[in-house]
């Protein structure tokens, strides 16, 4: 069964520091994965995509890892501020659908 | 604004009654994509579109749950008899299918649905 899986499921952490979000995924074949952030009552928006062949990707603060091999993916938040509160849902497309498995995703507040 | 749209972004109702959402894509975008996320979860699949054509639909779209592309632009999804665990937040996603690998999915603010 396709499946992904985040932890932890939610985190605090004071403005400043840095924090590291895991995604553990079940799915086969593999064709990309994404990372997006979504703010309370919004839609999810895009932080990274990668495929089998990269390893890391940054967008700013944000630097994604992929192990393709162990099946796991990290999102480590630098220097975080408190526009980072929000969810961090790990998405996984499956080669050949048109549909992406979703985690849960990871809560995080930033606190001052 | 370019991006997704949808109208309303939020529906209260009593069960019962029947609602219809709407989304507008991304003008180039020949996917559409429906999601339903609850409290906590993730979004989860529900149907999609490729210009008016539905191509796929999860098992969690009942017979009470009703998507349309008419002419390939926007869309609408339509629950009748409403329940109360019906209640979610619906998203739309769209996306070009010609976009390499990444076929990267934009999604809209979503839809808050309280049926009472």
């Amino acid at each position: 069964k396709n499946q992904v899986e985040q932890s932890p499921q939610s985190l605090i952490i004071l403005e400043g520091k840095n924090c590291t979000l895991q995604c553990n995924y079940t799915v086969s074949p593999f064709s990309n994965l994404r990372w997006y952030k979504q703010d309370t009552g919004r839609g999810p928006v895009s932080l990274t995509i990668m495929t089998f062949s990269e390893n890391t990707k940054s967008n700013g603060r944000y630097t994604a890892t992929l192990d393709a091999d162990t099946k796991q993916s990290s999102l480590h938040i630098t220097a975080s501020q408190l526009s980072d509160s929000a969810s961090y849902i790990c998405v996984v497309r499956a080669g050949g659908y048109n549909k992406l498995i979703f985690g849960a995703g990871t809560r995080l507040a930033v606190h001052p | 604004d370019t991006g997704v749209s949808q109208d309303p972004r939020h529906k209260i109702t009593k069960r019962g009654q029947n609602v219809t959402f709407r989304c507008d894509p991304i003008s180039e975008h020949n996917r559409l994509y429906w999601y339903r996320q609850t409290l906590g979860q993730g979004p989860e699949f529900l149907t999609y579109f490729q210009n008016e054509a539905q191509l796929e639909k999860s098992r969690l779209l009942s017979d009470r749950f009703s998507a349309e592309r008419p002419k390939g632009s926007f869309s609408t999804l339509e629950i009748q008899r409403t329940e109360q665990g019906d209640s979610a937040m619906y998203l739309c996603a769209s996306s070009f299918s010609l976009d390499s690998s990444y076929n990267e999915q934009f999604f809209g603010p979503g839809t808050r649905l309280t049926v009472l």
